[in-house]
């Protein structure tokens, strides 16, 4: 079965441009969860959807935002970028909500000049 | 506010030897799960160990094992006979609230001495 994939891996992008990520989760997952992680703040989480429905979200400004699609894939956007949104983006699959295993994807690393 | 506290930022083993790591969390809920995640360097988040609270016995898989201690909001991992594919980020994460959000700690580098 393959795993969590994750679209760019690697990302570089300007102040105020915007950028599109893209996970696809395990088949069968229904549940797609975001994180960013820096180095001073650790992972946070950003939010999670389930069956196409937002479920959960982190504490992060509305320039944050994603979707997931019928088949599970989803997609997180962030607008007006800023150089503090530089970070390592992971997505996790989950067959139902996140209280059991969640199964990472490699990430996308987006650096913002 | 519910927390998850990780006090050792870096720890560092021989090769072979036992090693603990600590996590301290705060919540008022009675239903949550906890879980211990490895991040190897340049490589994936996996999932270690995990523990659910209304379980009273500690969980163990092969050289990783859990000291739970629910009165204490304590959830300790210990690795035996450490290894060099040891090597990695740790990350202690609870899942505690009625929308079973995962709560992250700050993480513990462990580091293998050969």
């Amino acid at each position: 079965k393959a795993g969590v994939t994750q679209t760019p891996r690697y990302l570089i992008k300007t102040r105020g441009q915007q950028v599109t990520l893209s996970c696809s989760p395990i088949s069968g997952h229904r549940s797609v969860s975001w994180y960013q992680q820096t180095p001073g703040q650790g992972l946070q989480f950003l939010f999670e959807y389930f069956s196409e429905t937002q479920r959960n979200k982190g504490n992060f400004p509305g320039r944050f935002s994603g979707r997931q699609f019928s088949n599970s894939r989803s997609e997180m956007n962030v607008s007006t970028l800023e150089l503090g949104d530089s970070a390592l983006y992971l997505c996790a699959s989950s067959w139902g909500l996140a209280r059991g295993e969640q199964f990472f994807g490699p990430g996308t690393r987006l650096t913002v000049l | 506010a519910q927390t998850v506290t990780q006090s050792q930022p870096e720890m560092s083993v021989q090769e072979a030897e036992t090693v603990t790591l600590s996590c301290t969390y705060d919540t008022s809920e009675s239903d949550y799960y906890l879980f211990w995640y490895k991040q190897p360097p340049s490589r994936q988040m996996i999932l270690v160990i995990r523990q659910e609270a209304y379980k009273q016995q500690n969980a163990t898989e092969n050289r990783f094992s859990v000291n739970f201690q629910k009165a204490a909001k304590s959830f300790s991992l210990k690795i035996s006979d450490s290894q060099l594919g040891d090597a990695a980020m740790y990350f202690c994460a609870c899942s505690m609230d009625s929308n079973y959000q995962l709560i992250w700690g700050a993480g513990t580098k462990l580091i293998i001495k050969p």
